[in-house]
């Protein structure tokens, strides 16, 4: 299995909500990311996990808290976002000797109202 | 500073022709060049990879060069199929307290039947 999955596809909400998105695999990889990716542009880097250990933050605002339950799972939580938030967010894994070679999840399209 | 470039926003091939993308990096502390291809609704998917002391990689169909002299990055695609039709990303991955990577501003490739 080669398959990074996140749910949901598609999602759309309100500045005053809170949401939240989930991504699996079930490669035995233990290093976890989080992208964002604007239209056009290229995916950049949020956070790094790295045997359920935060290790990579690239100064995200607070409003998005991530979260590795075990070594599967990879959440993203969402509170109180901002219409410029308004993306594709993916989600990829690598193993940790590979740390290069990563597979990435198709994307949660995520809107802001 | 951390970033990586591209030369051409768009490519536009035959099928059958040889395709070859460009990107210019400008870090120095990277131990991997990295090149994904992303298709229209998909996560980016990884090609192909080469470390910083070789110059070339070569894999089915694709071949990567590297210049670090010059510090700049192709990757070769044989006999363009509509398949290859896609956005092209070079990525680095940096050693900066754990690795990141980092993805450059990607290229367009057509390829016309």
């Amino acid at each position: 299995d080669t398959e990074v999955t996140q749910t949901p596809k598609h999602l759309v909400m309100g500045m005053t909500n809170k949401k939240s998105l989930k991504c699996e695999q079930h490669m035995g990889h233990r290093a976890m990311y989080w992208y964002k990716q604007k239209a056009k542009k290229p995916p950049e880097l949020m956070f790094v996990y790295s045997y359920e250990k935060l290790s990579i933050n690239e100064s995200v605002p607070s409003r998005f808290s991530p979260e590795c339950p075990n070594s599967s799972l990879l959440n993203l939580h969402l509170h109180a976002l901002q219409p410029e938030d308004s993306a594709l967010y993916l989600c990829a894994s690598s193993q940790v000797g590979r740390l290069y070679e990563q597979y990435f999840g198709p994307g949660t399209r995520l809107t802001v109202t | 500073g951390e970033s990586v470039g591209l030369h051409l926003p768009t490519l536009s091939v035959q099928e059958g022709d040889n395709s070859i993308i460009n990107c210019a990096y400008s870090n120095s502390a990277s131990d991997y060049f990295i090149w994904y291809k992303q298709e229209s609704g998909k996560g980016p998917q990884f090609i192909i990879d080469i470390r910083s002391n070789m110059d070339k990689r070569q894999g089915q169909r694709v071949t990567v060069l590297l210049n670090k002299t010059v510090k700049h990055l192709s990757l070769q695609i044989a006999a363009t199929q509509p398949g290859d039709s896609a956005v092209y990303f070079c990525a680095e991955n940096i050693r900066t307290g754990g690795f990141k990577t980092i993805f450059g501003a990607g290229t367009r490739l057509f390829v016309k039947a």
